[in-house]
């Protein structure tokens, strides 16, 4: 089964310390992306990558870092310089940069004590 | 469980009905909308997508329609059904290939048994 797998569902992080949050896709997609879900607002966009070892940041980049080694992998860092981590943290890819449905993964929710 | 959507829109619907969800886009260059269905701790699922070029496109139990003038889509799903129930959101994007897709923030959609 195709699909995006994102690891661990749930984190638990104390303040101070960076969490990275795996992300792998085995759609043969060149575009991922990472969001960020808030209670009543539309996903965010934190980063972004059209191709291997290439990525840009998104409108919410502050406190986060990506890496692109592997076309299949995509994590996220959120470091401690992110001033409010909490959330809900969502992987996509799609076929084509910026174009097409996005398929999402499952979700990662991080909570920092 | 995860607490997105807890200040969204409800609507709430008897079983059977036919319900309808609504959507204002922002940008009158959109060229392309999906909607999605997110459950309760889980990812966004793909449920339906128009290109601008359409007023109506339909699926199963679903039916999209756009209207460009006041930049309105809107969801109708016909004979609502327990599992229906969920957070529903549009998306919007532009085809020429920009990697903004933008969300709207949801409609908590409950089925009435």
């Amino acid at each position: 089964d195709g699909g995006i797998t994102q690891s661990p569902k749930y984190l638990f992080r104390k303040e101070g310390q960076n969490v990275t949050l795996s992300c792998e896709q085995n759609l043969n997609h060149d575009a991922m992306y990472w969001y960020r879900q808030d209670p009543g607002q539309g996903l965010r966009l934190i980063y972004y990558s059209q191709i291997v070892n290439d990525f840009q940041k998104g409108d919410i980049a502050e406190g986060y870092s990506v890496s692109r080694e592997k076309k299949e992998s995509f994590p996220l860092t959120v470091t401690s310089a992110q001033k409010n981590p909490t959330a809900f943290y969502l992987c996509a890819s799609s076929r084509g940069f910026g174009s097409g449905e996005l398929f999402f993964g499952e979700g990662s929710r991080l909570t920092v004590l | 469980g995860e607490s997105v959507g807890l200040h969204l829109p409800t609507l709430s619907v008897q079983e059977g009905d036919n319900s309808i969800i609504n959507c204002a886009y922002s940008n009158s260059a959109s060229d392309y909308f999906i909607w999605y269905k997110q459950e309760s701790g889980k990812g966004p699922q793909f449920i339906i997508d128009i290109r601008s070029n359409m007023d109506k496109r339909q699926g199963q139990r679903v039916t999209v329609l756009l209207n460009k003038t006041v930049k309105h889509l809107s969801l109708q799903i016909a004979a609502t059904q327990p599992g229906d129930s969920a957070v529903y959101f549009c998306a919007e994007n532009r085809a020429s290939g920009t990697y903004k897709y933008i969300f709207g923030t949801g409609t908590r959609l409950k089925v009435l048994a």
